[in-house]
């Protein structure tokens, strides 16, 4: 298993700002992925984030929009850029330390409202 | 692709009642299956996991699901629950040897004294 915390865990922020997500793992995992669950929706996978390599996104997000850092094995950061209301959601990180058979952990989530 | 599908969006039971919360997916290739459960304002937490052998799988807090291959369905049981079981419940398929979750649209479980 793995326990995962995220910062921060709510915010409310100014459309057209940018808010940067941390998601930490206490132990070393290769992959790590980020999801949006918009109000009263289910989960849907932004990127999936490996270690030494550039972030590989779903079709409907963009870097430039959701820009990923990983820089090491126990860290990584989304951040939501130019903000509008349409990108109020809870931010989720999750990781797959078995790799293999997609058993994934989830942290808590970032509630993001935007104004 | 991968596709799921939970059929009830909101299912609302009496104490110590048993609950099925129903989960169908589509795929063209071997897939394992999982139920997450996400209570208010709280990550997801898995519940369970089918890989392969036995088609009954039990998991935590006494919930159970069973793979049908042929009617292509993955449903989560409970014979008696309570109030603490009160959450959203995601059913959610990955391919065999990918790394991608695909979930289905969640199912809120009511659970009414």
């Amino acid at each position: 298993s793995a326990v995962i915390s995220q910062k921060p865990s709510r915010d409310i922020c100014q459309r057209g700002t940018s808010l940067t997500i941390q998601c930490q793992v206490d132990s070393q995992v290769t992959m790590m992925f980020w999801y949006r669950q918009q109000p009263g929706q289910s989960l849907t996978l932004i990127a999936t984030a490996n270690q030494g390599s550039e972030a590989t996104y779903e079709s409907g997000f963009v870097i430039d929009k959701f820009p990923i850092s990983r820089p090491n094995l126990t860290f990584s950061t989304l951040t939501v850029s130019n903000m509008s209301p349409e990108d109020s959601s809870i931010y989720l990180c999750s990781v797959a330390p078995g790799g293999l058979y997609n058993e994934q952990f989830f942290g808590p989530g970032t509630r993001l409202t935007v104004l | 692709a991968q596709s799921v599908t939970q059929l009830d969006s909101q299912v609302p039971v009496f104490e110590e009642a048993p609950v099925e919360l129903r989960c169908n997916y589509s795929s063209s290739v071997s897939v394992y299956l999982f139920w997450y459960v996400q209570y208010p304002n709280q990550g997801l937490q898995l519940l369970l996991k089918y890989l392969s052998g036995s088609t009954l799988v039990k998991g935590i807090n006494g919930f159970e699901a069973e793979f049908n291959k042929s009617q292509t369905s993955f449903h989560l049981r409970k014979p008696s629950v309570h109030i603490s079981d009160t959450a959203e419940y995601f059913c959610a398929v990955s391919a065999k040897g990918a790394q991608k979750l695909v979930f289905g649209q969640g199912t809120r479980l009511t659970i009414n004294p």
